[in-house]
């Protein structure tokens, strides 16, 4: 089985741009979760989706973070505009019920300069 | 609120010695708690973890890890390290009775040496 796909592996933007992280996950799989690990510290939940609809978003840092997961299979995450703080690592999950394991993908490394 | 201390930054190991990486936890209900380790470039990849039953868990690699409640515990240990260990681990928690979000430490990165 595909696991889960997180695009871009890389992505390095100038303060005030925008960028769209995109995660694909397992199919099948109805959780969604979006985590980051900023500057080495702890990862950090961001917002989890059941489906299409967010089932707790109270990791979201401010508004300039939008995620979406229309049609309840990918999700993107939209940073805008990107302050330098942002920089970090995104980390997408999926599972399929509560207490099975998460599965993430490799991440994508967002440099904000 | 829930809450994952790992205390050590990293851990350095001579291969074939045990392996230990500490981690205690703070949850207000029942902890679920988990193990992942994380290889250059690559995702974290689930180890193992404690929902109920034998305070003593085995995983992935020949890791193991056991819950220890009055210690709010729950380390990570494998009897014999092979310098493929070289990783960064991280424990999380979740509180079984309330939501669904899981709770990072910091992180251990573990270097084994040949």
């Amino acid at each position: 089985e595909a696991g889960v796909t997180q695009f871009p592996s890389h992505s390095v933007i100038e303060k005030g741009q925008t960028v769209t992280l995109r995660c694909d996950p397992i199919s099948g799989h109805d959780n969604l979760y979006w985590y980051r690990r900023v500057m080495g510290k702890e990862i950090k939940f961001l917002l989890h989706f059941v489906k299409e609809s967010k089932q707790d978003e109270s990791g979201m840092p401010n508004n300039r973070f939008l995620a979406e997961r229309t049609g309840g299979t990918y999700s993107t995450l939209k940073v805008q505009p990107a302050e330098l703080e942002d920089s970090g690592v995104y980390f997408c999950a999926s599972r399929v019920v509560d207490n099975s394991p998460l599965h993430f993908g490799n991440g994508t490394r967002l440099t904000v300069t | 609120a829930q809450s994952v201390a790992q205390p050590e930054d990293q851990v350095n190991v001579a291969e074939g010695n045990p392996l230990t990486v500490k981690c205690t936890y703070s949850v207000s209900g029942n902890p679920y708690l988990f193990w992942y380790v994380q290889y250059p470039n690559r995702g974290l990849q689930f180890l193992l973890k404690y929902i109920t039953g034998d305070n003593l868990v085995k995983g992935s690699y020949g890791f193991e890890a056991e819950f220890n409640k009055s210690q709010t515990s729950f380390h990570l240990k494998k009897p014999s390290a092979l310098v493929s260990d070289s990783a960064l681990y991280f424990c999380a928690v979740r509180d079984g009775a309330a939501g669904n979000k899981l709770t990072f430490g910091g992180g251990t990165r573990v270097l084994v040496k040949p």
